[in-house]
């Protein structure tokens, strides 16, 4: 199975910090049709997991642009460019190019 | 909208079958996409079970290929899961979600079961 590290496993940051999280996965998630399959989650406190960003960088609908994603291959990064509290949670990267999809270990974001 | 609701026992009695359902509203599950079920362990930890696509084929993450189960009755526009012969270590939230490529995007509120004597 395809493992995907994510670091750091804890963040803290103040409010209008930018952050960064990494995922690396053990295999290129390049997809022989062109697409890689890594997408990112929020988990809130409380909460299903939403969706952020889909393949790599695509902004979900309704997702506010101070996230972004990027990457390819093996490393990819979400960024928020200035934390809000609602942002706190834990954030998941997964992927879906290779059988079966797997998860992150997950990033938790807290407030300093 | 799209909505989808989990329902079923919270809990489990080790060896037993879990069983839940997955209520979608909004969408009619024969219309695309997959339909999967995940499980959150204490922790963080998340895990892919298994999906039921739009046509009826199904696909598992193959460590529990051997005890799980997705069926669907379209007429009631629901999907389930069944894990059978239970442990304490399949104590998780499960959740069902809309999904393709593993992108989820649509969620239920989940469910916390337990499996405990």
């Amino acid at each position: 199975d395809v493992v995907l590290t994510q670091t750091p496993p804890t963040l803290s940051a103040t409010i209008g910090q930018s952050v960064s999280i990494s995922c690396r996965s053990s295999q290129s998630l390049l997809h022989s049709n062109g697409n890689t399959y890594l997408h990112w989650l929020l988990q809130r406190p409380g909460q299903s997991p939403q969706l952020l960003i889909y393949l790599v960088s695509r902004l979900e609908s309704g997702v506010p642009n101070r996230f972004s994603g990027s990457g390819s291959g093996t490393d990819f990064t979400l960024k928020i460019s200035g934390v809000e509290a609602e942002d706190l949670g834990v954030y998941y990267c997964v992927q879906g190019t290779h059988a079966p999809y797997t998860f992150g270990a997950g990033t938790k974001l807290e407030l300093k | 909208e799209i909505q989808l609701q989990e329902s079923g026992p919270g809990l489990v009695k080790p060896s037993q079958s879990l069983s839940l359902t997955c209520s979608v509203t909004g969408y009619t599950i024969t219309s695309g996409h997959d339909w999967s079920w995940i499980r959150k362990f204490p922790g963080n930890k998340m895990e892919w079970m298994g999906y039921i696509s739009n046509s009826g084929s199904t696909n598992y993450n193959p460590p529990l290929r051997i005890r799980i189960s997705i069926t669907r009755d379209t007429s009631k526009n629901q999907f389930f899961l069944q894990l059978n012969s239970v442990t304490t270590e399949d104590t998780a939230t499960y959740y069902c979600a809309r999904s393709g490529w593993a992108l989820f995007d649509y969620w239920g509120q989940g469910v916390m079961v337990t499996v405990s004597s």
